[in-house]
């Protein structure tokens, strides 16, 4: 079956820190991946995905490259602020598109937090 | 935020009683979806439903049921609540109209059986 492993946490950095958080993957075929954020207290916002090899998400400062070869999908910032602290979740969804209704398979998520 | 409601938001209840989560939507999105979300274990499916009264079991749906019977209201049923129910639960959509494969997700419910 699907299965996405990340690093383990906590991590903690400084502010303006460099950020890599791992992601790796097990899916047949061509999944698409995604990370997601969540913030104290609240629900998970989408932060990123992408949908095919060499394919590049990017949203407010983070960047994850879809890597078919080392079947990774790493979390990476250049400069993290103290509003980065959250906990993040790498997850996958089947290759095989099924109108609207694939199933979201998460990793364990890796909780962050920057000091200023 | 996709118009995702959940009630109640906290709830404390005691073993052996039925518990019911409510998750409101107010796009008539399509699919709807219940996780819980454990440190260690990230978030796993209970239940989704892909259509008014059409529904089907996630990876870790023993102990729980669920009801769509209209698009809007995705009801969780715990019918006799244990401590190993204590958890977080998210609702989540997705839809065809948005994207295919991105869902999301409600603010959650935290939910505490003693």
């Amino acid at each position: 079956g699907n299965s996405v492993t990340q690093m383990e946490g906590p991590v903690t950095l400084s502010e303006e820190a460099f950020l890599t958080i791992n992601c790796t993957y097990t899916a047949t075929g061509y999944p698409s991946l995604f990370w997601y954020v969540q913030y104290p207290g609240e629900g998970l916002q989408l932060l990123l995905k992408a949908t095919k090899a060499d394919d590049k998400g990017s949203n407010k400062g983070f960047e994850a490259t879809y890597r078919k070869e080392t079947t990774s999908f790493h979390l990476e910032k250049g400069s993290v602020q103290v509003s980065d602290s959250a906990v993040y979740f790498c997850a996958l969804s089947p290759a095989v598109a099924n109108f609207g209704n694939e199933k979201l398979t998460f990793g364990t998520g890796t909780r962050l937090t920057i000091i200023p | 935020d996709a118009g995702i409601t959940q009630s109640p938001r906290h709830k404390v209840t005691e073993t052996g009683t039925p518990v019911t989560l409510r998750c409101h939507q107010t796009e008539n999105h399509r699919y709807m979806y219940w996780y819980r979300q454990d440190p260690g274990h990230g978030l796993r499916l209970i239940h989704y439903s892909y259509g008014v009264k059409d529904t089907d079991k996630g990876e870790v749906s023993d102990g729980y049921s669920v009801s769509r019977s209209k698009t809007e209201d995705f009801l969780l049923t715990l019918e006799s609540a244990t401590s190993s129910q204590t958890s977080v639960y998210f609702c989540a959509i997705s839809d065809p109209r948005l994207a295919t494969d991105t869902q999301y997700f409600g603010p959650g419910t935290r939910l505490t059986v003693l």
